[in-house]
């Protein structure tokens, strides 16, 4: 199983500054995956963003990207010219081993984005 | 394209009555997964199902069964509410092995208040 660690409870961040959320993930399995999701005020788990193992190239989507570092355990994600609209609770998963027994959350970085 | 639907949206119990909270994908994931959410906390797993006919425990079994009902409906019971079980519950699935690990899509949840 992993454990996910997620240091930053709350961040304020000025509009269009690119926002790095901060994940550390502990694992000895070799093959495991990380994902990242947003939680808005309305309370639905959004998907954004998923990292394998032994995906060699750091994932990206759109405005989000994952900067997987294997040796430091850390999957940061990195959204570039934040807006209003990022402002929502975002949480880091993780599966490890075979991974069909579920996702192990970190407790969550509340991003606030301020015009 | 529903993805994971979730009945009811809302739901108040009085302590030691009992519910079912119902869960179906149309993705045709092979595993599917209930968690629970709990105020400044990330999501943690109650029971999961990696497949059609099999079930097995996360990290909070306790005061929960389930039934995976067929490979679309996996449903969570309550037989004697507690004020502890006061959460956001999340149904998700996902498939299970390659690229379908990448796949973790969740329901809207249901809002369960046990007085």
């Amino acid at each position: 199983a992993q454990k996910i660690t997620q240091t930053q409870p709350g961040m304020f961040v000025q509009e269009k500054e690119a926002v790095t959320l901060d994940c550390t993930y502990d694992t000895s399995d070799q093959s495991y995956g990380l994902f990242w999701y947003k939680q808005p005020s309305s309370g639905e788990m959004i998907f954004l963003i998923y990292q394998g193992s032994y995906d060699e190239q750091n994932a990206t989507e759109g405005r989000y990207s994952l900067n997987f570092q294997k040796a430091r355990k850390s999957a940061n994600l990195v959204i570039s010219a934040s807006q209003l609209g990022d402002s929502a609770m975002y949480f880091c998963a993780g599966w490890s081993g075979g991974g069909a027994d579920g996702l192990t959350f970190g407790k969550g970085t509340h991003l606030i984005i301020q015009p | 394209n529903a993805g994971v639907t979730q009945t009811p949206k809302f739901q108040v119990l009085k302590t030691g009555q009992s519910m079912t909270l119902q869960c179906a994908q149309d993705m045709n994931h092979n595993s599917m997964y209930w968690y629970r959410q709990d105020p400044g906390m990330g999501l943690r797993l109650i029971y999961y199902s990696a497949s059609e006919g099999t079930t097995d425990k996360g990290e909070v079994p306790n005061g929960y069964n389930v039934s995976r009902l067929n490979k679309r409906e996996f449903s969570l019971r309550l037989e004697s509410a507690a004020p502890s079980q006061t959460s956001v519950y999340f149904c998700a699935s996902s498939g299970t092995s390659g690229r379908a690990l990448n796949e973790q899509f969740f329901g809207p949840g249901t809002r369960l208040t046990v007085l």
